[in-house]
């Protein structure tokens, strides 16, 4: 099928690293994106990986995995504002991005 | 900086009516796409569009949906006779001219509510 999983919910601390795995069907995969949703708003683009290895933006890195179909997003110096949901979408060969269900980011003092 | 702009932010409506959802997509993108996220539920895929006609849509674009690009700027999502189930925040989305790989640019999303 088209299923992409990653976890429904993580809770991390302020100041400190976390990493939401997303796990995705291999066959026809055209990119791995992570994007940032914020409660009742759009999606924002965070990261786009197509080759295997690690991107790194700022705090926020993102790494892929082609043949495990397998990518992670880490998020360094968590900060209030990354409470949030982390959607992980696969583009498949038509162009299409097929999303996970998200996994929501709750951040503690 | 350019951003995909959609009106209305919100719209209630009664079951069976029509609706139409407009966006703004940025100016040299050529792709465009709606997308719905009922709440709490994830993003889904509802169709993509270049040149002018649908290049891709999924399942729950059916027949009472319809796109539009009715002049140079606006692209239109229809809802021909609306359900309680289409109740669900509309996404509009767009991308540069090489192609959909790469970053979609979302609209702030419209509102829909179906009584």
């Amino acid at each position: 099928g088209q299923n992409i999983d990653q976890p429904t919910e993580m809770t991390a601390t302020e100041g400190a690293i976390v990493q939401i795995n997303c796990t995705y069907q291999t066959s026809g995969f055209n990119g791995l994106f992570w994007y940032q949703q914020h409660a009742g708003e759009a999606p924002t683009f965070l990261s786009y990986n197509v080759l295997d290895g690690l991107e790194e933006k700022g705090r926020f890195s993102s790494f892929l995995s082609r043949s495990k179909g397998y990518s992670y997003l880490l998020l360094k110096e968590l900060q209030m504002k990354d409470s949030a949901s982390y959607l992980c979408a696969r583009m498949d060969s038509n162009y299409q991005l097929i999303w996970g269900a998200g996994t929501k980011l709750i951040i503690k003092p | 900086e350019p951003e995909v702009t959609q009106t209305p932010s919100h719209q209630v409506t009664q079951m069976g009516q029509e609706v139409i959802l407009r966006c703004v997509p940025i100016s040299n993108h050529l792709y465009f796409y709606w997308y719905r996220q009922i709440l709490g539920q994830k993003v889904e895929f509802l169709v993509s569009f270049y040149n002018n006609e649908i290049s891709e849509k999924s399942e729950i674009f059916d027949d009472q949906f319809s796109v539009e690009r009715p002049d140079g700027s606006n692209f239109t999502l229809k809802i021909r006779s609306t359900k309680l189930e289409d109740s669900a925040m509309y996404f509009c989305a767009s991308s540069e001219p090489s192609g959909g790989a790469g970053e979609l640019f979302f609209g702030e999303g419209s509102r829909l509510t179906v009584l």
